[in-house]
């Protein structure tokens, strides 16, 4: 039971353009979403996160948006640059969970020069 | 450097035999998780605990246990393995339980079993 999922496992986009990773939840008692960035031979590093009480936050290049009513959230990167070029994962917290995160499967994120 | 720091980075074993991962988390964090990476896959969370003790379990099977130390510290302790087992075990800690608050991953153990 994927309560957490990422149906694009990979995206390729051109630098300076935008890059857009969708995740999408089942479990609506989740209250808090993050997004992980992945380096290969590295552990996940904490990205950006959102309350469920709010719809947008921004933090410089990448802005999350969360749409409750489709329990689905995105995050938009602006621009895009080499550098980002990783394996993203959405989590959310189930409230009263502890602060367990569930993971989605992750997209790999390509950008081009 | 995410501050949590886990040991071995890499190890090899063979079928059957038991295994220690070992995590030391942030300076000032109570809460350490376990998570299971395989084949490229989501992390799969294992368990938790908060100062000391098991807060929260995932889909961890029996041959696994694991304990928090009264330094804070985690082991994972992995036993009878199988080829399936072979996978990055990553340790990841937080401050508390509750509050929006990330957790903050080490480098992960990478476990081959042969």
């Amino acid at each position: 039971d994927q309560q957490v999922k990422q149906n694009s496992p990979s995206l390729s986009v051109q630098e300076g353009r935008i890059s857009i990773l969708n995740c999408d939840y089942t479990n609506s008692m989740f209250d808090y979403f993050l997004w992980y960035k992945k380096y290969p031979a590295e552990g996940p590093t904490f990205l950006i996160s959102i309350s469920s009480i709010k719809d947008k936050n921004e933090d410089g290049r990448f802005t999350v948006f969360l749409n409750k009513s489709a329990k689905h959230l995105s995050l938009h990167i602006v621009p895009s640059q080499p550098g980002d070029s990783a394996v993203y994962f959405c989590a959310a917290r189930n409230s009263g969970g502890y602060n367990k995160l569930i993971f989605g499967a992750g997209t790999r994120l390509a950008v081009h020069p | 450097d995410s501050g949590v720091t886990q040991t071995p980075k890499h190890l090899i074993t063979a079928t059957g035999q038991r295994v220690t991962l070992r995590c030391s988390p942030r300076s000032g964090d109570l809460s350490v998780y376990w998570y299971q990476q395989s084949l490229d896959q989501g992390l799969q969370f294992l368990i938790q605990y908060y100062n000391g003790e098991e807060r929260a379990k995932g889909n961890i099977l029996e041959r696994f246990s694991a304990q928090q130390f009264p330094d804070l510290h985690s082991e994972l302790n992995l036993s009878s393995l199988e080829l399936g087992d072979s996978a990055l075990y990553f340790c990841a800690s937080s401050v508390g339980t509750d509050g929006n608050t990330e957790a903050f991953f080490g480098q992960g153990t990478r476990l081959t079993v042969v």
